[in-house]
């Protein structure tokens, strides 16, 4: 039964912590994504990599936030310093064509 | 500036009648179209999809309708059950092939038993 992992499932720290948030795409995966949810803006399209180079990031704020693959199972998305405002679910999602398969996200609650 | 766009945030009906979710889109190079259901604590799941070449796809008790000419598609449950009940997003890719998918807001569908 493949699917998307990420960990940890739930973080809550305080304003200026770094936070890392991991993701195992699927197996034989070529495209993963990173996502953000919020009340306000839905489902908004953080950073995304193809063969583990990144394609687009311009939906991330790049003076805090890092999104990398330091290899074909493991993709990171790293925030540094975390604000309130940071506070989302977050979401990685893989796919080998348009088709996306996302992972159960991680509620990040920063205080 | 939103270029997925569903503009009912809730929907609520009975069980055994239609669900319609209605979703609009305003870039003319999206070609293609998919629906994805989410339920709480969950991520979302790929539900059905259509390529602009088709009018209407269906599965099951799920159909996609689309209107290029309006730039709008619909997603109809025929008949809605309780398990239905959750978050609906639309999401659209551009011309291409491209793998990024722009996403709506979501409609949180409740059916009532």
């Amino acid at each position: 039964d493949a699917r998307v992992t990420q960990t940890p499932r739930h973080k809550v720290t305080e304003m200026g912590q770094e936070v890392t948030m991991r993701c195992q795409p699927i197996l034989g995966h070529n495209t993963v994504f990173w996502y953000r949810q919020t009340m306000m803006q839905g489902l908004e399209l953080l950073a995304y990599f193809r063969n583990r180079a990144p394609l687009d990031d311009s939906g991330m704020p790049k003076d805090r936030f890092s999104a990398e693959m330091p290899d074909a199972t493991l993709a990171t998305l790293k925030i540094q310093p975390s604000e309130p405002r940071d506070s989302a679910v977050y979401f990685c999602a893989s796919g080998a064509r348009v088709e996306q398969f996302f992972g159960p996200g991680t509620r990040l609650t920063v205080l | 500036d939103q270029q997925v766009k569903q503009n009912s945030p809730s929907l609520s009906v009975q069980e055994g009648r239609i669900s319609i979710l209605n979703c609009d889109y305003t870039n003319s190079m999206f070609d293609y179209f998919l629906w994805y259901k989410k339920y709480p604590a969950e991520g979302p799941t790929f539900l059905i999809s259509i390529s602009s070449i088709k009018d209407k796809n269906e599965d099951g008790r799920f159909t996609v309708f689309l209107n290029k000419s309006a730039k709008h598609l619909s997603l109809h449950i025929v008949p809605s059950q309780p398990g239905d009940s959750a978050v609906y997003f639309c999401a659209a890719s551009v011309q291409g092939g491209s793998e990024k998918l722009v996403f709506g807001k979501g409609t949180k569908l409740t059916v009532n038993p």
